[in-house]
Protein backbone atom coordinates (compact mmCIF):
# COMPACT_ATOMS: atom_id res chain seq x y z
CA UNK A 1 0.00 0.00 0.00
CA UNK A 2 1.22 3.56 -0.45
CA UNK A 3 2.36 5.73 2.41
CA UNK A 4 3.30 9.44 2.50
CA UNK A 5 6.10 10.79 4.93
CA UNK A 6 6.67 14.58 5.88
CA UNK A 7 9.52 15.63 7.77
CA UNK A 8 9.97 17.70 9.78
CA UNK A 9 6.39 17.00 11.71
CA UNK A 10 7.21 20.55 13.34
CA UNK A 11 9.80 23.06 13.29
CA UNK A 12 10.58 26.67 14.20
CA UNK A 13 12.70 28.89 12.37
CA UNK A 14 13.53 32.58 12.94
CA UNK A 15 13.01 35.38 10.36
CA UNK A 16 15.61 35.01 7.56
CA UNK A 17 16.35 31.56 7.69
CA UNK A 18 16.52 28.95 5.25
CA UNK A 19 13.68 26.45 4.94
CA UNK A 20 13.74 22.44 3.33
CA UNK A 21 10.44 20.74 4.07
CA UNK A 22 10.97 17.07 2.52
CA UNK A 23 8.15 14.61 1.45
CA UNK A 24 8.59 11.18 0.11
CA UNK A 25 5.95 8.81 -1.48
CA UNK A 26 6.32 4.59 -0.88
CA UNK A 27 4.41 2.33 -2.89
CA UNK A 28 3.76 4.11 -6.23
CA UNK A 29 5.51 5.15 -9.19
CA UNK A 30 5.19 8.77 -10.99
CA UNK A 31 2.41 10.14 -8.60
CA UNK A 32 1.52 13.68 -8.97
CA UNK A 33 2.79 15.48 -6.15
CA UNK A 34 1.50 18.69 -3.94
CA UNK A 35 2.42 21.26 -1.76
CA UNK A 36 -0.31 22.96 0.36
CA UNK A 37 -0.03 25.51 3.00
CA UNK A 38 -3.01 25.73 5.48
CA UNK A 39 -3.53 28.80 7.84
CA UNK A 40 -4.57 28.34 11.46
CA UNK A 41 -8.45 27.30 11.10
CA UNK A 42 -8.84 27.91 7.22
CA UNK A 43 -9.01 26.20 4.39
CA UNK A 44 -5.76 24.79 1.59
CA UNK A 45 -4.07 26.92 -0.54
CA UNK A 46 -2.03 24.86 -3.13
CA UNK A 47 1.94 26.20 -3.40
CA UNK A 48 3.72 23.96 -5.71
CA UNK A 49 2.47 20.19 -7.84
CA UNK A 50 4.73 18.51 -9.98
CA UNK A 51 3.85 15.88 -12.69
CA UNK A 52 7.27 14.58 -12.81
CA UNK A 53 10.61 14.40 -11.73
CA UNK A 54 12.18 18.20 -12.42
CA UNK A 55 8.73 19.52 -13.41
CA UNK A 56 7.58 21.90 -10.99
CA UNK A 57 4.46 24.42 -11.55
CA UNK A 58 4.10 27.63 -9.33
CA UNK A 59 0.53 28.15 -8.35
CA UNK A 60 1.29 31.33 -5.60
CA UNK A 61 4.05 33.76 -6.13
CA UNK A 62 6.21 34.23 -3.17
CA UNK A 63 9.72 33.60 -1.62
CA UNK A 64 8.91 29.49 -1.45
CA UNK A 65 10.17 26.99 -4.52
CA UNK A 66 9.42 23.86 -4.55
CA UNK A 67 11.93 20.74 -6.54
CA UNK A 68 11.40 17.15 -7.07
CA UNK A 69 15.18 15.55 -7.24
CA UNK A 70 13.41 11.86 -7.32
CA UNK A 71 10.11 10.45 -8.70
CA UNK A 72 8.63 9.77 -4.77
CA UNK A 73 10.48 12.96 -3.34
CA UNK A 74 9.04 16.38 -3.37
CA UNK A 75 11.24 19.17 -0.98
CA UNK A 76 9.73 22.66 -0.56
CA UNK A 77 11.99 25.06 0.33
CA UNK A 78 12.89 29.00 1.23
CA UNK A 79 15.99 31.12 1.36
CA UNK A 80 14.64 33.62 3.40
CA UNK A 81 11.90 32.85 5.98
CA UNK A 82 9.48 35.58 6.25
CA UNK A 83 7.17 35.91 9.64
CA UNK A 84 4.00 35.10 7.08
CA UNK A 85 5.74 31.99 6.17
CA UNK A 86 3.82 30.08 8.98
CA UNK A 87 1.72 27.69 8.55
CA UNK A 88 0.94 23.89 8.10
CA UNK A 89 2.27 22.60 5.43
CA UNK A 90 0.79 19.70 3.35
CA UNK A 91 2.45 17.23 0.61
CA UNK A 92 0.08 15.11 -0.79
CA UNK A 93 0.34 12.45 -4.14
CA UNK A 94 -2.34 11.27 -6.86
CA UNK A 95 -2.01 8.23 -8.80
CA UNK A 96 -4.40 7.33 -11.98
CA UNK A 97 -7.34 8.72 -10.10
CA UNK A 98 -8.26 12.40 -9.39
CA UNK A 99 -8.31 11.54 -5.50
CA UNK A 100 -5.47 13.23 -3.62
CA UNK A 101 -4.25 11.61 -0.50
CA UNK A 102 -1.97 13.73 2.20
CA UNK A 103 0.73 13.40 4.22
CA UNK A 104 0.60 14.16 8.06
CA UNK A 105 2.10 17.60 7.35
CA UNK A 106 4.91 19.75 9.06
CA UNK A 107 3.84 22.83 11.38
CA UNK A 108 5.98 25.76 10.41
CA UNK A 109 6.61 28.60 13.19
CA UNK A 110 8.75 31.62 12.17
CA UNK A 111 9.61 34.11 14.75
CA UNK B 1 -7.57 30.78 -6.36
CA UNK B 2 -11.41 29.84 -6.37
CA UNK B 3 -13.09 28.07 -3.22
CA UNK B 4 -16.25 26.07 -3.03
CA UNK B 5 -18.91 27.58 -0.65
CA UNK B 6 -19.12 25.17 2.42
CA UNK B 7 -21.74 25.23 4.77
CA UNK B 8 -22.29 25.38 7.60
CA UNK B 9 -18.90 27.02 8.82
CA UNK B 10 -19.86 25.08 12.97
CA UNK B 11 -21.54 23.06 14.24
CA UNK B 12 -22.20 22.01 17.70
CA UNK B 13 -24.14 18.98 18.28
CA UNK B 14 -25.07 16.34 20.98
CA UNK B 15 -23.88 12.60 20.60
CA UNK B 16 -26.07 10.83 18.71
CA UNK B 17 -27.45 13.14 16.56
CA UNK B 18 -27.18 13.16 12.91
CA UNK B 19 -25.25 16.15 11.01
CA UNK B 20 -25.35 16.86 7.44
CA UNK B 21 -23.39 19.75 5.74
CA UNK B 22 -23.16 20.60 1.84
CA UNK B 23 -20.96 22.26 -0.72
CA UNK B 24 -21.64 24.13 -3.57
CA UNK B 25 -20.02 26.08 -7.08
CA UNK B 26 -20.67 28.10 -9.48
CA UNK B 27 -18.91 25.52 -11.63
CA UNK B 28 -19.80 22.36 -13.10
CA UNK B 29 -17.74 19.51 -11.25
CA UNK B 30 -16.26 16.24 -12.54
CA UNK B 31 -15.10 14.64 -8.92
CA UNK B 32 -16.33 15.78 -5.18
CA UNK B 33 -14.36 14.36 -2.42
CA UNK B 34 -15.08 14.47 1.26
CA UNK B 35 -11.77 14.89 3.82
CA UNK B 36 -12.03 15.21 7.63
CA UNK B 37 -9.25 16.78 9.15
CA UNK B 38 -8.24 16.06 13.05
CA UNK B 39 -5.98 19.02 14.76
CA UNK B 40 -2.57 19.15 14.07
CA UNK B 41 -2.85 15.93 10.99
CA UNK B 42 -3.44 15.85 7.42
CA UNK B 43 -6.62 15.67 5.89
CA UNK B 44 -7.77 11.73 5.06
CA UNK B 45 -9.96 10.67 2.57
CA UNK B 46 -13.75 10.16 3.63
CA UNK B 47 -15.45 9.41 0.41
CA UNK B 48 -14.64 10.23 -3.35
CA UNK B 49 -17.87 10.64 -5.79
CA UNK B 50 -16.95 10.76 -9.65
CA UNK B 51 -20.66 10.65 -11.14
CA UNK B 52 -23.92 12.79 -10.86
CA UNK B 53 -26.39 11.47 -8.73
CA UNK B 54 -24.10 9.21 -7.16
CA UNK B 55 -24.58 8.08 -3.47
CA UNK B 56 -21.82 6.37 -1.55
CA UNK B 57 -21.91 5.64 2.10
CA UNK B 58 -18.64 4.95 4.01
CA UNK B 59 -19.73 3.11 7.61
CA UNK B 60 -21.98 6.02 9.05
CA UNK B 61 -21.28 8.76 6.39
CA UNK B 62 -23.01 9.07 3.21
CA UNK B 63 -22.15 11.65 0.65
CA UNK B 64 -24.05 12.28 -2.77
CA UNK B 65 -22.68 14.41 -6.06
CA UNK B 66 -25.65 16.74 -6.54
CA UNK B 67 -27.41 16.17 -10.45
CA UNK B 68 -26.33 19.61 -11.63
CA UNK B 69 -22.75 18.28 -10.66
CA UNK B 70 -22.62 22.00 -8.79
CA UNK B 71 -23.03 20.61 -5.45
CA UNK B 72 -22.16 17.64 -2.77
CA UNK B 73 -23.88 16.95 0.58
CA UNK B 74 -22.04 14.98 3.36
CA UNK B 75 -24.46 13.29 6.20
CA UNK B 76 -23.24 11.75 9.11
CA UNK B 77 -25.60 9.49 11.24
CA UNK B 78 -25.79 8.84 14.99
CA UNK B 79 -22.42 11.02 15.72
CA UNK B 80 -20.08 9.79 18.04
CA UNK B 81 -17.26 11.98 20.09
CA UNK B 82 -14.77 10.77 17.38
CA UNK B 83 -16.33 12.53 14.79
CA UNK B 84 -14.69 15.84 16.03
CA UNK B 85 -12.79 17.37 13.43
CA UNK B 86 -12.82 19.78 10.02
CA UNK B 87 -14.50 18.42 7.07
CA UNK B 88 -13.59 19.68 4.00
CA UNK B 89 -15.16 18.99 0.69
CA UNK B 90 -12.86 19.60 -2.54
CA UNK B 91 -13.51 18.75 -6.07
CA UNK B 92 -12.06 19.12 -9.63
CA UNK B 93 -13.80 21.61 -11.74
CA UNK B 94 -14.36 20.76 -15.91
CA UNK B 95 -12.42 24.26 -16.51
CA UNK B 96 -9.36 22.74 -14.42
CA UNK B 97 -9.15 19.18 -13.58
CA UNK B 98 -5.34 19.24 -12.68
CA UNK B 99 -6.16 20.98 -9.23
CA UNK B 100 -8.44 20.18 -6.87
CA UNK B 101 -10.45 23.21 -5.08
CA UNK B 102 -11.07 23.13 -1.51
CA UNK B 103 -14.26 24.55 0.52
CA UNK B 104 -13.95 26.28 3.83
CA UNK B 105 -14.08 24.17 6.03
CA UNK B 106 -17.29 22.59 8.45
CA UNK B 107 -16.06 22.67 12.16
CA UNK B 108 -17.60 19.63 13.91
CA UNK B 109 -18.26 19.50 17.88
CA UNK B 110 -19.87 16.66 19.74
CA UNK B 111 -20.55 16.88 22.92
CA UNK B 112 -21.68 13.95 24.84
Amino acid sequence: SQTIHQWPATLVQPVGSPLSLECTVEGTSNPNLYWYRQAAGRGLQLLFYSVGIGQISSEVPQNLSASRPQDRQFILSSKKLLLSDSGFYLCAWSGGSDTQYFGPGTRLTVL
Amino acid sequence: GQQLNQSPQSMFIQEGEDVSMNCTSSSIFNTWLWYKQDPGEGPVLLIALYKAGELTSNGRLTAQFGITRKDSFLNISASIPSDVGIYFCAGHAIYNTDKLIFGTGTRLQVFP
